[in-house]
């Protein structure tokens, strides 16, 4: 069974300009997740899906960050423009339903870079 | 206050000594508990999974919950040098305020 897959691996841009992240989440998953993780941090809640909606977007912010799951599988996770300190690994993971719900099960992330 | 405390360390130990690593909690609402590997680059992987307080037992890991004093554990024994890695605790609370909270992780070296 394929894992959570998540391009770019890695993604170096200037500041202001945008950059998208995106994501396939294990299938039958309904769950799915983004995450940031800054160097020496834990991975940091930004938004999670259930299916096609956005049922917790507190953490995200909303002025430059946005997200999509159109279809209830694929994500895109957007930051436009990114920022100095939005260098960061971008990590998506999703979740299936019943016992298995609580087990989150991350891919390997995007690494971005603002210069 | 942080909701979930851990030693960043790093850890360095040798082959094949027992290690034990810790993060204590602020929040009375963490309902589930674990603790996750993230080798150098990857994302992290899910390593133990609990709920009650006690022990859990799976080959070489242990993880233990102390709720009354709001700590969790986890022991490797006869660690390998695979084993080295970061390690994050992390504490799930349920109902409305669903999510999952990780402590800063634990950089754990084994030494051959």
């Amino acid at each position: 069974e394929a894992g959570v897959v998540q391009s770019p691996r890695y993604k170096i841009i200037e500041k202001k300009q945008p950059v998208a992240f995106w994501c396939n989440p294990i299938s039958g998953h309904n769950t799915l997740y983004w995450y940031r993780q800054n160097l020496g941090q834990g991975p940091e809640l930004l938004i999670r899906y259930e299916n096609e909606e956005a049922v917790d977007d507190s953490q995200l912010p909303k002025d430059r960050f946005s997200a999509e799951r159109l279809k209830g599988v694929d994500s895109t996770l957007k930051i436009q423009p990114a920022e100095l300190g939005d260098s960061a690994v971008y990590l998506c993971a999703s979740s299936g339903a019943g016992p298995s719900y609580n087990e989150q099960f991350f891919g390997p992330g995007t690494r971005l870079t603002v210069l | 206050q942080k909701e979930v405390e851990q030693d960043p360390g790093p850890l360095s130990v040798p082959e094949g000594a027992i290690v034990s690593l810790n993060c204590t909690y602020s929040n009375s609402a963490f309902q589930y508990f674990m603790w996750y590997r993230q080798y150098s680059r990857k994302g992290p992987e899910l390593l133990m999974y609990t709920y009650s307080s006690g022990n859990k037992e799976d080959g070489r890991f242990t993880a233990q919950v102390d709720k009354s004093s709001k700590y969790i554990s986890l022991f490797i024994r006869d660690s390998q040098p695979s084993d080295s890695a970061t390690y994050l605790c992390a504490m799930l609370s349920g109902g409305s305020n669903y999510k999952l909270t990780f402590g800063k992780g634990t950089l754990l070296t084994v030494n051959p």
